[in-house]
């Protein structure tokens, strides 16, 4: 198995831009979460999806942001417009009946 | 909402010695406890965990400790390594299926 696989791996924008950061979950797995990585906040868990259904969104900080999951295979997370505070590594896990998480190589975001 | 406090935020230790990681949990719902080392610019990697229905697991020179009743879960290591230098998060799922993370410990070997 290829493992959860996330792109872009980097992504440099100017704020104000539209970002879209994509995740491919392993294959049957059922959960898929979102997560972002800073020094200050550390990984914060944004929102979670059970079987492409979104459970928990209270970690989105803003309006801004916003996430889908149109099938069990395709997640995307999108930032309208970004801010330089957005800079950070948003990372992808997936499991199995929300067991062991497994986590992609993660999106590392500049917003100029 | 859960909430997982970790200590110490940083450790460092002689190469040889014992490393030992404390969380701390606040939802008594919690049945699932993964521990992740994370090196620097690598994605977080699982390398032990721990289910409510046990109080210790062991891996070679890992192990894990649980206590429900003070709702606080462990990590040891032991005969550090210099590759053991990472920073290692704790996390405590809920019934729903929600992780928390613990803030991270920064291990450092010196050799």
């Amino acid at each position: 198995d290829a493992g959860v696989i996330q792109s872009p791996r980097h992504e440099v924008t100017e704020m104000g831009q539209e970002v879209t950061l994509r995740c491919k979950p392993i294959s049957g797995h059922d959960y898929l979460f979102w997560y972002r990585q800073t020094m200050m906040r550390g990984l914060e868990l944004l929102i979670y999806f059970n079987n492409n259904v979104p459970i928990d969104d209270s970690g989105m900080p803003e309006d801004r942001f916003s996430a889908k999951m149109p099938n069990a295979s395709f997640s995307t997370l999108k930032i309208q417009p970004s801010e330089p505070r957005d800079s950070a590594v948003y990372f992808c896990a997936s499991s199995l009946a929300a067991d062991t998480q497994y986590f992609g190589p993660g999106t590392r975001l500049t917003v100029l | 909402g859960e909430n997982v406090e970790q200590h110490p935020s940083t450790l460092s230790v002689q190469e040889g010695d014992s490393a030992v990681i404390k969380c701390t949990y606040s939802d008594s719902a919690s049945n699932y406890f993964p521990w992740y080392k994370q090196e620097l610019g690598k994605r977080p990697q699982l390398i032990i965990d721990i289910r409510s229905n046990v109080g210790e697991k062991k891996d070679q020179r890992i192990a894990v400790t649980l206590n429900k009743t003070a709702k606080h879960f462990s990590l040891h290591i032991t005969e550090t390594q210099p590759e053991d230098s990472a920073v290692y998060f704790c996390a405590a799922r809920n019934s729903w299926g929600k992780f928390q993370f613990g803030a991270g410990t920064q291990v450092v070997v010196t050799p």
